[in-house]
C-alpha cells in the first residue's frame, strides 16, 4: 500500500517561472511532511517542511501548502533555477508510527534555461 | 559541510560475496540510525531501524540474517549485505537520527552496489 504518492513522474519548466510538485496522501496519521531533493548518485537532501497543523510554510524560493482535507502537499518553488534539477521526493511521517519516514516515488524536475 | 558519512559510494562484487556498507554520523550522536534501499525508478524504501545498543528493528519483506546491522557506538553504524546476490543491486542509504529529534533530516550520500 502506497500511502505517499507523486504521481508526476516529471515536470519540465521554464527558468524563472514556478515549479509545482505535488503529492498526495492516504494516512491521516502523518504529522509531518518533509520534501527532499536528491541528486543522481547522491543521498536526499532536505529542503522544507510543514507540520500537519500548519498550512503553509515557506523559505525562501521554496513554499510547502499542505490541505489537510484533501490529503496533498505541494511544494512551489519560484522563481525555478537551472540548479532545482533533480529528483524531488516527498515523505511523511507519525510519532505514532516511530518517526518513519514514508517515501513518495519522486518527481524529476527540469528546469531549462 | 556533510553531517553524515557514508562508506563505500560505489562498489561492486561477485554473486556470494559479502559487502560492508559505513555510516558515521559527524555532528551529533545518532541514537537512532535508518537504512534504506532504493532500486531505479523507485522510492526510497526503509529496510530498518536500529538504535545504539540494541538489535535493529527489520521492515516486513527484508531479511534480518541477509542485511545484518550493527549499531555499536553512537556515531557508526554498518549494514553488511551478506551473501549478495544480483538482485541486492541497489542504492543503500542510512540516515542517522539524534535523540529527541522527531525526523530524520540527515542523509548519507549513498552506496550504489552492483553484484555481478
Amino acid at each position: 500500500d502506497q500511502q505517499v504518492k507523486q504521481n508526476s513522474p516529471s515536470l519540465s519548466v521554464q527558468e524563472g517561472r514556478i515549479s509545482i510538485l505535488n503529492c498526495d496522501y492516504t494516512n491521516s496519521m502523518f504529522d509531518y511532511f518533509l520534501w527532499y531533493k536528491k541528486y543522481p548518485a547522491e543521498g536526499p537532501t532536505f529542503l522544507i517542511s510543514i507540520s500537519s497543523i500548519k498550512d503553509k510554510n515557506e523559505d525562501g524560493r521554496f513554499t510547502v501548502f499542505l490541505n489537510k482535507s484533501a490529503k496533498h502537499l505541494s511544494l512551489h518553488i519560484v522563481p525555478s533555477q537551472p540548479g532545482d534539477s533533480a529528483v524531488y521526493f516527498c515523505a511523511a511521517y507519525s510519532m505514532e508510527y516511530g518517526n518513519k519516514l514514508v517515501f513518495g516515488a519522486g518527481t524529476i524536475l527540469r528546469v531549462k534555461s | 559541510g556533510a553531517v553524515v558519512s557514508q562508506h563505500p559510494s560505489r562498489v561492486i562484487c561477485k554473486s556470494g560475496t559479502s559487502v560492508k556498507i559505513e555510516c558515521r554520523s559527524l555532528d551529533f550522536q545518532a541514537t537512532t540510525m535508518f537504512w534504506y534501499r532504493q532500486f531505479p525508478k523507485q522510492s526510497l524504501m526503509l529496510m530498518a531501524t536500529s538504535n545504539e545498543g540494541s538489535k535493529a528493528t527489520y521492515e516486513q519483506g527484508v531479511e534480518k540474517d541477509k542485511f545484518l546491522i550493527n549499531h555499536a557506538s553512537l556515531t557508526l553504524s554498518t549494514l553488511t549485505v551478506t551473501s549478495a546476490h544480483p538482485e541486492d543491486s541497489s542504492f543503500y542509504i542510512c540516515s542517522p537520527s539524534p535523540r529527541n529529534n522527531n525526523s530524520p533530516l540527515h542523509f548519507g550520500n549513498g552506496t550504489r552496489l552492483t553484484v555481478t
